[in-house]
C-alpha cells in the first residue's frame, strides 16, 4: 500500500465550478500537509500547507485535513482556466522529507 | 519569493556517459537540498537529501554510486548520473529548504534527462 494515495484523474470541469481534490494516507505520524501545483514540465509550486487537522483558506483555495480519517482535501472555488495543472498533495515524513501523491491532472474548460 | 534554478533544463546523452545537473538557490542560502525524480504521469520520488559540507543521504533503493551528489556551498548542489542508461531517463527536480520549516521548501524547474 502506498503511503499517499491520490486519484490521478484526469478531472475536467467547466469554468466557475468548485473543484474538490483529495488524498488519503496511511501514516498517522504525518503532521504537515501540503498542496502543490505543477504545470507541464515545471517544478511544483507550493499552494498551501496545513499543520495537523483543520481548515485553511487562502483566496479561492481551501485546504482541509481530517487526521482521524487520514484524508485531506483541496477545494478551488470559482475555478479559472489558469488553474489547469496537476495538483500534488504532499506530506512530511520527517526531517523535512516529503512524500507525494501521484498528482491529479485538472482541466478547467472555458 | 525564493528562487531555485536548475541547469540544464534538458539534456540528451548517450548510454554509458555521465551527466551533471546543477541546482542553485539564487536569493537565499539553502541549508538542505533535496533531489527527486519524476517519471511521466507519476509522482515525485525523493532520491536523496543533500546538506552543505556533508555526505548526502540516499533513500532506500537509490544507488549512491550511480547518483553522485555534491553540496559544495549553501547555494549549489549537483547531481551526477554516472554511466547513464535509458532507464535513467526521467525528470529530475531539486528543492531547497530555507529556514528549516517544511513548507519553506522551494522547487527548481526540473531537468529532463533522455539517455539514448
Amino acid at each position: 500500500q502506498k503511503e499517499v494515495e491520490q486519484d490521478p484523474g484526469p478531472l475536467s470541469v467547466p469554468e466557475g465550478a468548485i473543484v474538490s481534490l483529495n488524498c488519503t494516507y496511511s501514516n498517522s505520524a504525518f503532521q504537515y500537509f501540503m498542496w502543490y501545483r505543477q504545470y507541464s514540465r515545471k517544478g511544483p509550486e507550493l499552494l498551501m500547507y496545513t499543520y495537523s487537522s483543520g481548515n485553511k483558506e487562502d483566496g479561492r483555495f481551501t485546504a482541509q485535513v481530517d487526521k482521524s480519517s487520514k484524508y485531506i482535501s483541496l477545494f478551488i472555488r470559482d475555478s479559472q482556466p489558469s488553474d489547469s495543472a496537476t495538483y500534488l498533495c504532499a506530506m512530511e515524513r520527517g526531517a523535512q522529507k516529503l512524500v507525494f501523491g501521484q498528482g491529479t491532472r485538472l482541466t478547467i474548460n472555458p | 519569493g525564493a528562487v531555485v534554478s536548475q541547469h540544464p533544463s534538458w539534456v540528451i546523452c548517450k548510454s554509458g556517459t555521465s551527466v551533471k545537473i546543477e541546482c542553485r538557490s539564487l536569493d537565499f542560502q539553502a541549508t538542505t537540498m533535496f533531489w527527486y525524480r519524476q517519471f511521466p504521469k507519476q509522482s515525485l520520488m525523493l532520491m536523496a537529501t543533500s546538506n552543505e559540507g556533508s555526505k548526502a543521504t540516499y533513500e532506500q533503493g537509490v544507488e549512491k554510486d550511480k547518483f553522485l551528489i555534491n553540496h559544495a556551498s549553501l547555494t549549489l548542489s549537483t547531481l551526477t548520473v554516472t554511466s547513464a542508461h535509458p532507464e535513467d531517463s526521467s525528470f529530475y527536480i531539486c528543492s531547497a529548504n530555507t529556514a528549516g520549516e517544511t513548507y519553506e521548501q522551494y522547487f527548481g524547474p526540473g531537468t529532463r534527462l533522455t539517455v539514448t
